[in-house]
């Protein structure tokens, strides 16, 4: 079955203790994207890769880091969480980013206290 | 002016109405838009996109796009109590990298 994965699905952590979310897609996707959604902000792009080794800043970066060593795995790292990092994020990705068709994860649920 | 920009609703339609969505969007050189359906607590899935000025159908979905105006629509006629949800607008921006930005979401729900 053709999917990204995501782990955990929840977590609640306190400030300063770095964490990693996993995502991992099953479909040969070269664009991979990091997503957080926030109550009446929608969905903002944090990272995306157009392809392994290839990295680059959405509109909001801060705080976050992301790697692409493999083409299926596109993790991020909280280096040192804070509360305004509280947030749903959703981990995506696509054929190409031309192609659109961007299939999501199940999405993370991360409270930082 | 924010990229993608979506009325946020909440819009309400009697169940078998057609619901009208509607989007704009700010680089003019953007060439694929997308909808997205969320339920409350799921993440995004996709049901239609379009890349050329007119209308394309998908059962109950019809996507309009009118690049001259930098808009584009979502209608769902027919509209089930299943439809109730956040439907997102989203676009390929060529302008401001190779990014995908998405709209606010309008929360539309069918009354039975």
């Amino acid at each position: 079955e053709a999917q990204v994965t995501q782990n955990p699905r929840y977590l609640i952590t306190v400030t300063g203790k770095k964490l990693t979310v996993t995502c991992s897609q099953n479909m040969n996707h070269e664009y991979m994207s990091w997503y957080r959604q926030d109550p009446g902000l929608g969905l903002r792009q944090i990272y995306y890769s157009m392809n392994v080794e290839v990295t680059d800043k959405g509109d909001v970066p801060e705080g976050y880091k992301v790697s692409r060593k493999e083409k299926r795995n596109f993790p991020l790292i909280l280096e040192s969480p804070s509360p305004n990092q509280t947030s749903l994020y959703f981990c995506a990705s696509s054929l190409s980013w031309g192609q659109g068709m961007i299939i999501f994860g199940p999405g993370t649920r991360l409270t930082v206290l | 002016q924010k990229e993608v920009e979506q009325n946020s609703g909440p819009l309400s339609v009697p169940e078998g109405a057609i619901a009208s969505l509607n989007c704009t969007y700010s680089d003019r050189g953007s060439q694929s838009f997308f909808w997205y359906r969320q339920y409350s607590g799921k993440s995004p899935e996709l049901i239609m996109s379009i890349y050329s000025n007119g209308d394309k159908e998908d059962g109950r979905f019809t996507a309009q796009l009118n690049k001259a105006s930098q808009y584009v629509s979502l209608l769902i006629r027919d509209s089930q109590p299943s439809d109730s949800a956040t439907y997102l607008c989203a676009v390929n921006m060529i302008n401001t990298g190779n990014q995908f930005y998405f709209g606010t979401g309008t929360s539309l729900t069918v009354i039975p």
